[in-house]
């Protein structure tokens, strides 16, 4: 299996513009989290999606951003005024839900780290 | 709703020491624990966890845990530490399987030759 497979995996950008970072998440996993790394803030959980339904979009910092899952396969994370505080690594993580073949264990991307300049 | 501590953001040991890294957590039930480590630049990778039953579980790379009740902790242990295990390592707590699971800040490791 490929594992979970993020994209960019490097993204710089201006002030103002729009980010999409991207997943896919492991073939049969369904559950997905989008996180947020920094050094302040530690590793933050952003939204997860059970069977690509949001379940939990609290921790989503504000309307600039948006995730999506229109399928089994694939998600977006929007930001959109991008600003400079938005620098960070943005973790994709997807883990298989069922109850017969859940081990707990989320299996995570490599990662995308953004710069807003 | 479930949150973690963990309270040393940096600890250096000397390679061969053996090494404790602390972790408190909330929660009102058994909850589902976890540890997890991170290389430079890479994702995370799970250690151990802990569902139910025996309260000392064993890991990947000879690291175990216990969980204790009582003090809401799962503290992580290796006997030995290895200049390899210079890392960032995360406690993490979830509900239930399927549940969103929440990190501690996260221990960064430092090894002394």
């Amino acid at each position: 299996d490929a594992g979970v497979i993020q994209s960019p995996r490097h993204e710089v950008t201006e002030m103002g513009q729009e980010v999409t970072l991207r997943c896919k998440p492991i073939s049969g996993h369904n559950s997905l989290f989008w996180y947020r790394q920094t050094m302040m803030r530690g590793l933050e959980l952003l939204i997860y999606f059970n069977n690509n339904v949001p379940i939990d979009d609290s921790g989503m910092p504000e309307d600039r951003f948006s995730a999506k899952m229109p399928n089994a396969s694939f998600s977006t994370l929007k930001i959109q005024p991008s600003e400079p505080r938005d620098s960070a690594v943005y973790f994709c993580a997807s883990i298989t839900g069922t109850a017969a073949s859940n081990t707990g264990e989320l299996f995570f991307g490599e990662g995308s780290r953004l710069t807003v300049l | 709703a479930q949150s973690v501590t963990q309270p040393d953001i940096h600890i250096t040991v000397s390679e061969g020491a053996s090494l404790e890294l602390r972790c408190n957590y909330s929660y009102g039930a058994t909850p589902y624990l976890f540890w997890y480590v991170q290389s430079p630049g890479q994702g995370l990778q799970l250690l151990l966890k802990y569902f139910s039953g025996d309260t000392l579980v064993q890991g990947i790379k000879g690291f175990e845990a216990e969980f204790k009740r009582s003090q809401s902790s799962f503290n992580l242990r290796k006997p030995s530490v290895h200049w390899s295990d210079a890392a960032e390592y995360f406690c993490a707590v979830g509900a239930r399987l399927g549940d969103k699971i929440i990190f501690g800040k996260g221990t960064r490791l430092h090894i002394l030759p």
